[in-house]
């Protein structure tokens, strides 16, 4: 059975960072290009970044370059996402999602349940 | 950017009802297109890639359409457990971007 579970969230202030991870299982973790996407509460989907199984192509939303960094370990079936200068705006609920095809960001077929992450001072 | 537009963004409808969702983008997505379905608290499920393909184990009541900037997604005949959110997304070029959703209530 395909799983992802993230974790890593939790409450941060503004300014400050934070690293969530997604651990996958019941796959071939290393065949996968992988994703993050993310929902403010009570607010629609926002893709977050993509990283190629090969870990040679990233790409991040336009709200998160330069401040987020998508990586991954295949030995450790394990995808990360680091997030520095963190602000209220990125207070969300963070889904890792696994994708399908050779298209940058899609179609993903997998979902973790969410890591909740809270910007407040 | 491709923006996407979905239509409407909220729906009351009835069991047994055929209900018809739009999505329609800024510019040409070539088929690059998934549909979403999302519960509250739950993550979201896929339903429908390259417009129009059924992902395994969705119902056949769903199915989708379109070509070029506009494509719709369709329920045939609403059941109980269809009540959820819909979210459509291009994946034709990055940024990859989600329309705003569409709530489907119980009339």
């Amino acid at each position: 059975e395909v799983q992802l579970v993230e974790s890593g969230g939790g409450l941060v202030q503004p300014g400050g960072s934070l690293r969530l991870s997604c651990a996958a299982s019941g796959f071939t973790f290393s065949d996968y290009n992988m994703n993050w996407v993310r929902q403010a509460p009570g607010k629609g989907l926002e893709w977050v970044s993509f990283i190629n199984s090969g870990r040679r192509i990233i790409h991040y939303a336009d709200s998160v370059k330069g401040r987020f960094t998508i990586s991954r370990d295949n030995a450790q079936n394990s995808l990360y996402l680091q997030m520095n200068s963190l602000s209220d705006e990125d207070t969300a609920v963070y889904y890792c999602a696994r994708s399908f095809g050779i298209a940058v960001g899609g179609p993903a077929d997998y979902w973790g349940q969410g890591t909740l992450v809270a910007v407040s001072s | 950017d491709i923006q996407l537009t979905q239509s409407p963004s909220s729906l009351s409808a009835s069991v047994g009802d055929r209900v018809t969702i739009t999505c329609q983008a800024s510019q040409g997505i070539y088929n690059f297109l998934a549909w979403y379905q999302q519960k509250p608290g739950k993550a979201p499920k896929l339903l429908l890639y390259s417009a129009s393909k059924l992902e395994s184990g969705v119902p056949s009541r769903f199915s989708g359409s379109g070509s070029g900037t506009d494509y719709t997604l369709t329920i045939s005949s609403l059941q109980p457990e269809d009540f959820a959110t819909y979210y459509c997304q291009h994946y034709s070029s990055p940024p990859i971007t989600f329309g705003q959703g569409t709530r489907l209530e119980i009339k």
